[in-house]
């Protein structure tokens, strides 16, 4: 099983729409959970970070986390065709200690149709 | 703020030749971490910093170097280029302030072709 895993995509969705983008993870001692987007050429972008377990709104971007079935989410809403990209899961790594490292998912390819 | 820099943007090298990827980061943050990323592949870390005179190996360390003089510079050597390290190179930097999160910004990127 992976650490962190998520579906590759392509995820196509029609403009307007709500994208859901999901992520789950192995290691039951994360806390910390961030969503990435990289667009083709680019660097990773954050998003949004969530630490509890519920939902945390963003503008048109939801985060969502359940600690319990180590699963966390993000819904992009009113998609745009800006919003076509990879999205990255990343968790802490707890074992790391004090080192920040994170366990980073393969990325999810969203593709927003006008 | 300039945030995470790294130059070159682009860069071809021949194997066997040798090369420094430079990062900065103007941000005062003590971490920093050195990434390749291959298509489908996902980002892979290859050495990291905890503040200055700490590195520390990654996941895939082999054929690079690092050093870390002072907080805001990071650069990443590479010995004897391989066509295995044909990739893109992210560097990325996180805060140590107690009570901060994990997350981390990432610089541009360096695309590099080992021909």
């Amino acid at each position: 099983q992976k650490e962190v895993e998520q579906n590759s995509g392509p995820l196509s969705v029609p403009e307007g729409a709500i994208a859901s983008l999901n992520c789950t993870y192995s290691d039951r001692g994360s806390q910390s959970f961030f969503w990435y987007r990289q667009y083709s050429g680019k660097s990773p972008e954050l998003i949004m970070f969530i630490y509890s377990n519920g939902d945390k709104e963003d503008g048109r971007f939801t985060a969502q986390l359940n600690k319990a079935s180590q699963y966390v989410s993000l819904l992009i809403r009113d998609s745009q065709p800006s919003d076509s990209a990879t999205y990255l899961c990343a968790v802490n790594r707890p074992s790391a200690g004090n080192n920040r490292k994170l366990i980073w998912g393969l990325g999810t390819s969203l593709a927003v149709n006008p | 703020n300039a945030g995470v820099t790294q130059t070159p943007k682009f860069r071809i090298l021949k194997i066997g030749q040798s090369m420094t990827l430079q990062c900065t980061q103007d941000m005062n943050h003590n971490y920093m971490y050195w990434y390749r990323q291959d298509p489908g592949m996902g980002l892979k870390l290859i050495y990291y910093s905890v503040g200055a005179g700490i590195t520390d190996k990654g996941e895939v360390p082999n054929g690079y170097n690092v050093s870390r003089s002072t907080t805001e510079d990071f650069p990443l050597r590479l010995e004897l280029a391989a066509p295995s390290q044909t990739s893109v190179y992210f560097c990325a930097s996180s805060s140590s302030l107690q009570g901060d999160s994990y997350e981390q910004y990432f610089g541009p990127g360096t695309r590099l072709t080992v021909t």
